[in-house]
């Protein structure tokens, strides 16, 4: 069974640009989470998508925003990139239920120049 | 409002030592706990889970950790330090909002160094 996949591995922009990561949950996982891991902040929870319809989120600017596709895929995009956005950005899938975990990818990370 | 303390940001044992990872949660509602690892340059592991059964709960790779209502702790402990066990380890909670698993609160996490 294949893990959480997020593409690219890695990335570099230029502030003021914006960005699009992606991440494809396990088969049958239809709950998605964003996470933003930086040495300062740790891991903060960004938001996550359940039915392509947002269903929890986090303290960010409205410059991070994402979606959820029909097939569970999800996208997050941050607009007007700042340095401060450089960090690793976790995805993580779950099933519904409380007796259940997050799966975990590998991550993005995004460097700001 | 929930949140996670993990005390400790780096801890160093010798190998086949006791491993002790402190966590002190705070939840208005029943939580749910985990401990996740994380090895450089790579996504979270799960290592274990308390879900309101067992308060002693046993994960992978003989690590261990017990739900304490009363000190609101769920401390990681593994008895015997192997070198493959350097790494960073977070704990979470979450209330469960939303019926699944999806927003977790994470501690700042504690970088685990193994001596030979």
């Amino acid at each position: 069974k294949a893990g959480v996949t997020q593409t690219p591995r890695y990335l570099i922009k230029t502030r003021g640009q914006q960005v699009t990561l992606s991440c494809s949950p396990i088969s049958g996982h239809r709950s998605v989470s964003w996470y933003q891991q930086t040495p300062g902040q740790g891991l903060q929870f960004l938001f996550e998508y359940f039915s392509e319809t947002q269903r929890n989120k986090g303290n960010f600017p409205g410059r991070f925003s994402g979606r959820q596709f029909s097939n569970s895929r999800s996208e997050m995009n941050v607009s007007t990139l700042e340095l401060g956005d450089s960090a690793l950005y976790l995805c993580a899938s779950s099933l519904e239920g409380l007796d259940t975990e997050a799966f975990f990818g590998q991550g993005t990370r995004l460097t700001v120049v | 409002a929930q949140s996670v303390t993990q005390l400790g940001s780096h801890v160093s044992v010798s190998e086949g030592a006791l491993v002790l990872l402190r966590c002190n949660y705070s939840s208005s509602v029943p939580p749910y706990l985990f401990w996740y690892v994380q090895y450089p340059n790579q996504g979270l592991q799960l290592l274990l889970k308390y879900t309101s059964a067992a308060t002693l709960v046993k994960g992978i790779n003989g690590f261990e950790a017990e739900f304490k209502k009363s000190e609101t702790s769920f401390h990681l402990t593994k008895p015997s330090a192997h070198m493959s066990d350097a790494a960073e380890y977070f704990c979470a909670v979450s209330d469960g909002r939303g019926g699944s698993q999806g927003n977790l609160i994470f501690g700042k996490g504690t970088k685990l160094s193994v001596k030979p």
